[in-house]
């Protein structure tokens, strides 16, 4: 088992550049989350997929912030244009839509917007 | 205000000691309560799950403790090892796909 897979480890950008997170699932698991993480915030769910279809978006911070879902196997987070206030670690998770509601989590994506 | 408390803020022990990590949330109502390790640069690693009903569970020399009456659960880490060294997040989890974080405790063990 590969585990969540998460791409780039590392993205070093320009303000108002556009990001691109990419996040590919432990296969067999329906529900998939993004997550930001920041010294000063913690961990926060930015957006919750439940079998491809996206349940929750209340926590993506504004417009700048979309994300996609195409199939099974493949999740996008889209920053566009990007600022240095986005500069944190970005999580993917996904798992199983059960009564524990396990998430495994992915190595992240460590974000600088210079 | 965050539903998940978590004390210390940060420790360091010395190898081959014990700790306890503890954590109070308010979440309710309330589903299960899961204890994760962040190694540095990593994601967040399941550690233990307790649902309303169990009191105690350990995984290895990981033993977590819940008491749902005072809302209140604590990580105790025995023998501790310089692998030990990582951020311990408490999260709690209600009647939806939601988790409530806490801030972590950022364990340092020193040889």
């Amino acid at each position: 088992d590969a585990g969540v897979i998460q791409s780039p480890r590392h993205e070093v950008t320009e303000m108002g550049q556009e990001v691109t997170l990419r996040c590919k699932p432990i296969s067999g698991h329906n529900s998939l989350f993004w997550y930001r993480q920041t010294m000063m915030r913690g961990l926060e769910l930015l957006i919750y997929f439940n079998n491809n279809v996206p349940i929750d978006d209340s926590g993506m911070p504004e417009d700048r912030f979309s994300a996609k879902m195409p199939n099974a196997s493949f999740s996008t987070l889209k920053i566009q244009p990007s600022e240095p206030r986005d500069s944190a670690v970005y999580f993917c998770a996904s798992g199983r839509a059960s009564s524990y509601n396990e998430q495994f989590f992915g190595p992240g994506t460590r974000l600088t917007v210079l | 205000k965050n539903q998940v408390e978590q004390s210390p803020q940060s420790l360091i022990i010395l190898e081959g000691k014990n700790c306890t990590l503890q954590c109070n949330y308010t979440v309710s109502p309330f589903s299960n309560l899961r204890w994760y390790k962040q190694d540095t640069g990593r994601g967040p690693v399941s550690l233990t799950i307790m649902t309303f009903s169990e009191n105690t569970k350990s995984n290895g020399r990981y033993t977590a403790t819940l008491d749902a009456d005072t809302k209140q659960s604590s990580l105790h880490i025995t023998a501790s090892q310089l692998s030990d060294s990582a951020s311990y997040i408490c999260v709690v989890r209600g009647n939806d796909y939601k988790l409530s974080f806490g801030a972590g405790t950022t364990v340092t063990v020193r040889a």
